[in-house]
């Protein structure tokens, strides 16, 4: 078990351009969040998977960002048309249930220029 | 839906001396409650969680915490501050259900020698 692996974990893109993230769990948890961090704050919720289901998403999401997880592996999160306010710590973390600890990756730190 | 309120940004103590760390929640549902820490340009760390079993849990590093239903609060205590404690503090509740994991806005610890 090697725990929450994230890649890549430096990103610099150009305003307007596509990026997208991905995030491989734990293997057999079935719970996996997506969180944004800037710098002074807490992690703000994106979104979490239940196995392949996206259960949530939080309505600060725009719809420049999707989220997937085919067959309840592996996430990948993907934001569109990238803006200067998307810069921040992107965090991914997994869970065998809500009563049981997260373990985070290490993240994706996104800058765009 | 839930949510956790950190009652204070900054919290700073001196060496040797107690740690209070406070945190109120909210959730429709018998909560999960964690305590996280991050340490400057490191990962999230679990510190301790409650999961409907004792109301006083303990955790790593000498810190602990109280579950009072009562007060819908989960104070993190130290009896004796250490300089290595000096980091970023995050009350994290998870409910059932469909519920995901909310993180409070952290409370940043300094201790002084």
């Amino acid at each position: 078990d090697t725990g929450v692996s994230q890649d890549p974990r430096h990103k610099i893109t150009k305003r307007g351009q596509n990026v997208t993230f991905r995030c491989d769990p734990i293997s057999e948890h079935n719970r996996l969040y997506w969180y944004r961090q800037t710098l002074g704050q807490g992690p703000e919720f994106l979104t979490y998977f239940q196995n392949e289901a996206q259960l949530e998403k939080s309505r600060l999401l725009s719809d420049r960002f999707s989220a997937e997880r085919p067959k309840g592996s592996f996430s990948t999160l993907e934001i569109q048309r990238t803006e200067q306010g998307d810069s921040a710590m992107y965090l991914c973390a997994s869970s065998l249930g809500y009563e049981t600890e997260a373990f985070f990756g290490q993240g994706t730190r996104l800058t765009v220029v | 839906a839930q949510s956790v309120t950190q009652l204070d940004s900054h919290v700073s103590v001196s060496e040797g001396t107690p740690v209070l760390l406070r945190c109120n929640y909210s959730s429709s549902y018998s909560p999960s409650l964690f305590w996280y820490v991050q340490h400057p340009n490191k990962g999230l760390q679990l510190l301790l969680k409650y999961t409907s079993a004792a109301t006083l849990v303990k955790g790593i590093n000498g810190f602990e915490a109280e579950f009072k239903k009562s007060e819908t609060s989960f104070h993190l205590t130290k009896p004796s501050a250490h300089m290595s404690d000096a980091a970023e503090y995050f009350c994290v509740v998870s409910g059932g259900g469909n519920n995901d994991m909310r993180f409070g806005a952290g409370t940043r610890l300094t201790v002084k020698p």
